[in-house]
């Protein structure tokens, strides 16, 4: 069975320090890989998707960025956080053809940037 | 880009049948419609997929209408348990697959 990782589960870092948060999947091959973030009490803003190994496209003009070097891993990043980087951040992997996908999410990562 | 629009919240009793209903007037012909729950510090969950007409599993029942413009999820019997978000996607234009502001289901004992 397919299952996914995301850590860390909470995360507390100052104003202007890097941020490095990682996602791997098991149990599939070439899946699709997002990264969401959710502000308290909003909805789920897609941030980034990637369909294959180094091929990463962004939805949101933003201070962070996103890699994929191997298969099943996706890694989101910061040089410099910002208040503004705050939030409740998803990674997930979809499974099915375009347009019938079903996502499957991580378990999150809560960052307060301070 | 498949947009969807929803209720940004509903209110039941426990027993009560639920129906959340989300518009989602730009679906492509191959998009499918897909439901998903999430409780409060987690990830958004699978509930439901269907294409056309009526799909039932063991949680729900999704009714989508000939123009599937719209669709309709119905929670039997809802419980305390039940209480939480709501979201439809209307399938994804180039693999991006966006949530809208979901429902927020309360149900009261």
């Amino acid at each position: 069975s397919q299952t996914i990782h995301q850590w860390p589960a909470t995360l507390v870092q100052p104003v202007g320090s890097p941020l490095s948060l990682e996602c791997t999947v098991e149990g599939t091959s070439n899946p699709n890989l997002y990264w969401y973030r959710q502000a308290a009490g909003r909805g789920l803003q897609l941030l980034f998707y990637s369909v294959g190994i180094g091929q990463i496209s962004s939805e949101v003009p933003q201070n962070l960025s996103a890699s994929r070097p191997q298969d099943r891993q996706f890694i989101l990043s910061s040089k410099k956080l910002l208040l503004s980087d705050s939030g409740f951040y998803l990674c997930a992997w979809s499974s099915g053809l375009e347009g019938n996908e079903k996502l499957f999410f991580g378990s999150g990562t809560q960052l307060s940037v301070l | 880009l498949a947009k969807t629009t929803q209720p940004i919240s509903m209110d039941s009793y426990e027993g009560q049948e639920v129906n959340i209903t989300c518009s989602h007037n730009n679906i492509a012909t191959n998009d499918y419609i897909t439901w998903y729950q999430q409780f409060p510090s987690q990830g958004p969950r699978f509930i439901i997929q269907g294409y056309k007409t009526k799909v039932t599993n063991e949680v729900a029942s999704l009714f989508i209408p000939a123009d599937r413009k719209s669709s309709t999820l119905s929670l039997p019997r809802v419980s305390l348990s039940d209480t939480a978000v709501y979201y439809c996607l209307g399938g994804g234009a180039t693999n991006k697959l966006i949530f809208g502001t979901g429902t927020l289901l309360a149900v009261q004992p």
